[in-house]
Parts: structure tokens; C-alpha cells; sequence
């Protein structure tokens, strides 16, 4: 159970392109997703929060008009690269936050995507 | 702000033997949650074990354990009889209601 997938999984596109990349929850309903970018031997980074049916949340220096996320359905967040130039290139990595469990306590675990590779030519 | 710091970038440890894995949070906070993720060569971020701030026992999954010191904000992995399948990058993270925060990480090799 809990798993994410993300497509696709490596992406080449030219500068002044835009990538969209996808993130589903396949067994679990995910009301809340979220979106890191992780730079080669370094740490993952929130780059925002996808919550179903309302606006992300983006992080402290990450530009909304640029990485545009869909949260469209319990199953689903989408990451759009807009206008991307080299300094884009990354590996991208979903996560979905599995909320089940009742009550108060949700088991309040995120579950990780494979990730994606964008590489802006 | 919430941090997280792993003071190790890199540990070794022989097939077979046990390993310890330091990992320290900064928080005010008294209810959150911990998880140690583990990321292979693939980059699949895979977890590993969690422990709620609220419980005073410490988490097992199989070889992997946890001392968590909750007065002392210290969240360290344990693995015992390590396998070479167990190399990764392994991250400590610290969760408060929706964000995960991750340390820098922590490179394990092992060797047979």
C-alpha cells in the first residue's frame, strides 16, 4: 500500500519550454501534496503544499507564477515548470500525505514519488 | 524556525555489524513526529521508521531502531546486522503538523 507515482520520470525540454509533471496517489486518497526539489547531493526542499480544491502554498522564495500546482482531485497534484531556463534543472520529488485514521490521531505519514528529472537545454 | 541537523555526512559500517546514525532537531514544540528516510542510488525516498513525539517508547521496524530522547531533541537510527542493500543517503526529518523538514543527510556505505 501507499504508493505514489510520479510521470514522468525524466524530462529534456528546451529553454523557454514548460514541463508539466504529475504526481498520484495510487491506493490512498491524498487530500494534502507536496512538491520538493532536491539539487544533487543535497537535502530535499519544499518548494509547496497542493491542497485538493484550493490554492498551493508556496515556500519562501518560490515563485507561484513559474511552478504552477494543480491539486485537481484526491488522486492527483500537478507541477508546471513554466518558461523553464537551465537553472531549473533539478530532480523534482511529489510526496502525498496520507491522512487516514480517525479522529484526531491521522497517521500523518508522507509518502514519496520516484521523482522526476528536468534537464533545461 | 525548526531545524534539523545529522552531524555525519558520511558513516561506513561492515556487513553484519551494527551502526548508529545521530540526528538532533531544534523545536518548542511537544507534539510532532520524526521519520528516518532512506534514498538509494535510485533517489526513491523510502521510509524507514517514524516515532510520534508523544510516545516514550522508541520505534523497531525489524533491524532498524530508534533512540529518541525527547528532552535532549536527539532522534538517532540504529542498524543492526547491516546489509549491503542498506547503503543509501539516509535523511532525518522532523514534521509539525503539514511540512516535513530534513537534515542535510547522512551517506552510509558498507562493505562486505
Amino acid at each position: 500500500g501507499a504508493v505514489v507515482s510520479q510521470h514522468p520520470s525524466w524530462v529534456i525540454c528546451k529553454s523557454g519550454t514548460s514541463v508539466k509533471i504529475e504526481c498520484r496517489s495510487l491506493d490512498f486518497q491524498a487530500t494534502t501534496m507536496f512538491w520538493y526539489r532536491q539539487f544533487p547531493k543535497q537535502s530535499l526542499m519544499l518548494m509547496a503544499t497542493s491542497n485538493e480544491g484550493s490554492k498551493a502554498t508556496y515556500e519562501q522564495g518560490v515563485e507561484k507564477d513559474k511552478f504552477l500546482i494543480n491539486h485537481a482531485s484526491l488522486t492527483l497534484s500537478t507541477l508546471t515548470v513554466t518558461s523553464a531556463h537551465p537553472e531549473d534543472s533539478s530532480f523534482y520529488i511529489c510526496s502525498a500525505r496520507d491522512s487516514s485514521g480517525p479522529g484526531y490521531f491521522i497517521t500523518d505519514t508522507q509518502y514519496f514519488g520516484p521523482g522526476t528529472r528536468l534537464t533545461v537545454l | 524556525a525548526q531545524t534539523v541537523t545529522q552531524s555525519q555526512p558520511e558513516m561506513s559500517v561492515q556487513e553484519a555489524e551494527t551502526v548508529t546514525l545521530s540526528c538532533t532537531y531544534d523545536t518548542s514544540e511537544s507534539d510532532y513526529y520524526l521519520f528516518w528516510y532512506k534514498q538509494p542510488p535510485s533517489r526513491q525516498m523510502i521510509l524507514v521508521i517514524r516515532q510520534e513525539a508523544y510516545k516514550q517508547q522508541n520505534a523497531t521496524e525489524n533491524r532498524f531502531s530508534v533512540n529518541f530522547q525527547k528532552a535532549a531533541k536527539s532522534f538517532s537510527l540504529k542498524i543492526s546486522d547491516s546489509q549491503l542493500g542498506d547503503a543509501a543517503m539516509y535523511f532525518c526529518a522532523y514534521q509539525e503538523s503539514d511540512k516535513l523538514i530534513f537534515g542535510t543527510g547522512t551517506r552510509l556505505q558498507v562493505f562486505p
